[in-house]
């Protein structure tokens, strides 16, 4: 069974500090990978997507990825009390249609 | 934009009732997901379609069903709807593999079971 790993948190950040989110994977042949937000009560929203290792930027997002060591990390940059939420992160599954979630992480910033 | 809909927000049914939830999607995508999404277990794929009358169980399909009979919609059928299917489902819907775009889903539907 093929995984996604995050931590479930809370991650608390005071407001303007980078948050730092972290997700491993299991499936070495992955080539895809999402980062999403979602508030509570809300549905998915995707926010970052990432295909080579290294690092892709976004305005205050940073998405890093490093397949060697099956690692994907999303950086908040002056995080601010509006990205409190469940960060989501996704791999593609080699050879399938299908995504795999990890269960997410809690982010709360404190104004 | 691409847009996934689904028909109803909140839904509350009794034991044994037969419920449909629809999914509509407005931008010609291929594939078509149903999860479900409780606390603590994070989204659970219950069946995917790869095209229009193809469809392929989840990790969960038991008590499930779907129908995809055309391109933009795919339906979520509960047989007979027992209380521990209350959840929220969520419909998303993506284009093939390759395509390095990401699911969009639709806003859910919090479906409660009495």
């Amino acid at each position: 069974q093929k995984e996604v790993e995050q931590n479930s948190g809370p991650l608390s950040v005071p407001e303007g500090a980078i948050a730092s989110l972290n997700c491993t994977y299991s499936d070495r042949v992955s080539q895809s990978f999402f980062w999403y937000r979602q508030y509570s009560g809300k549905s998915p929203e995707l926010i970052m997507s990432i295909y080579s290792n290294g690092d892709k930027e976004d305005g205050r997002f940073t998405a890093q990825l490093n397949k060697a060591s099956q690692y994907v990390s999303l950086l908040i940059r002056d995080s601010q009390p509006s990205d409190s939420a469940t960060y989501l992160c996704a791999v593609a599954e080699s050879g399938t249609y299908k995504y795999i979630f990890g269960t997410g992480t809690r982010l709360k910033v404190l104004a | 934009d691409v847009k996934v809909t689904q028909s109803s927000r909140y839904l509350v049914k009794r034991t044994g009732e037969k419920v449909f939830l629809e999914c509509v999607q407005d931008m010609d995508h291929e594939n078509m997901f149903w999860y479900r999404q409780d606390p603590g277990l994070g989204l659970r794929l219950i069946y995917f379609s790869y095209d229009v009358k193809m469809k392929e169980k989840g990790d969960i399909p038991e008590g499930y069903s779907v129908s995809r009979e055309k391109k933009e919609r795919f339906s979520l059928i509960l047989e007979s709807a027992s209380t521990n299917q209350t959840s929220m489902y969520l419909c998303a819907s993506s284009l093939p593999p390759g395509q390095r775009y990401g699911y969009t889903f639709g806003s859910g539907t919090r479906l409660t079971v009495v």
